[in-house]
């Protein structure tokens, strides 16, 4: 079975540029999740995606965004960028059942620089 | 607000040491708790979860609800346990917590020759 995908692996862009990451869950899940990941603040939630509707919002700007589509793929765009949004960005993907014990499957990340 | 902590940044034991990385929790509810570790040049991944009660690779963890810890424990470390762990809850099942984990900040554990 592939792991999870996320593309780009690498990005740099400036100040007040927009940026689009994308993400394929493993074969049959149906949950993505996204986190930045940052020296600073450590690993922190973004949001989550369950058939196309977001389920889940951490505390984040409206300027981070994102969307699933029917085939479960998602991306995540952030836009008007900041040089604190330089981060590694994880996301991760799950049956996305209700219990408690949902075990995440994490990708690689897309490192995003912003100069 | 649920919080994790892991007081040590660092870690480092000698092979065949024990080992222990401390995790402690805040959350007013019941929570669930786990272990993920990302090796090098690894993905993140799930070590073990309390709800299971497994033993991997020699790690288990024992949910303390009075001191409010899940601290990762082996008893002999060896060179391959070096990694970044962390400690991570998820709270009860409820509704609003899909696909969120809040993670503590991390232990670097360093196991050497």
């Amino acid at each position: 079975k592939a792991g999870v995908t996320q593309t780009p692996r690498y990005l740099i862009k400036t100040r007040g540029q927009q940026v689009t990451l994308s993400c394929s869950p493993i074969s049959g899940h149906r949950s993505v999740s996204w986190y930045q990941q940052t020296p600073g603040q450590g690993l922190q939630f973004l949001f989550e995606y369950f058939s196309e509707t977001q389920r889940n919002k951490g505390n984040f700007p409206g300027r981070f965004s994102g969307r699933q589509f029917s085939n479960s793929r998602s991306e995540m765009n952030v836009s008007t960028l900041e040089l604190g949004d330089s981060a590694l960005y994880l996301c991760a993907s799950s049956l996305g059942q209700v219990t408690g014990d949902e075990k995440l499957f994490f990708g690689s990340g897309t490192q995003l620089s912003v100069l | 607000a649920q919080r994790v902590t892991q007081p040590e940044k660092l870690l480092s034991v000698f092979k065949g040491a024990p080992v222990e990385l401390k995790c402690n929790y805040s959350y007013s509810g019941s929570p669930e708790l786990f272990w993920y570790v990302q090796y090098s040049r690894q993905r993140l991944q799930l070590l073990l979860r309390h709800i299971s009660r497994e033993s991997i690779k020699g790690f288990t963890a024992d949910l303390n609800k009075g001191e409010t810890s899940f601290h990762l424990k082996k008893p002999f470390a060896q060179e391959e346990d070096s990694a970044m762990y962390y400690c991570a809850l998820i709270d009860e099942a409820g509704g609003t917590s899909y696909g969120k984990l809040t993670f503590g900040q991390g232990t670097i554990l360093t196991v050497h020759p």
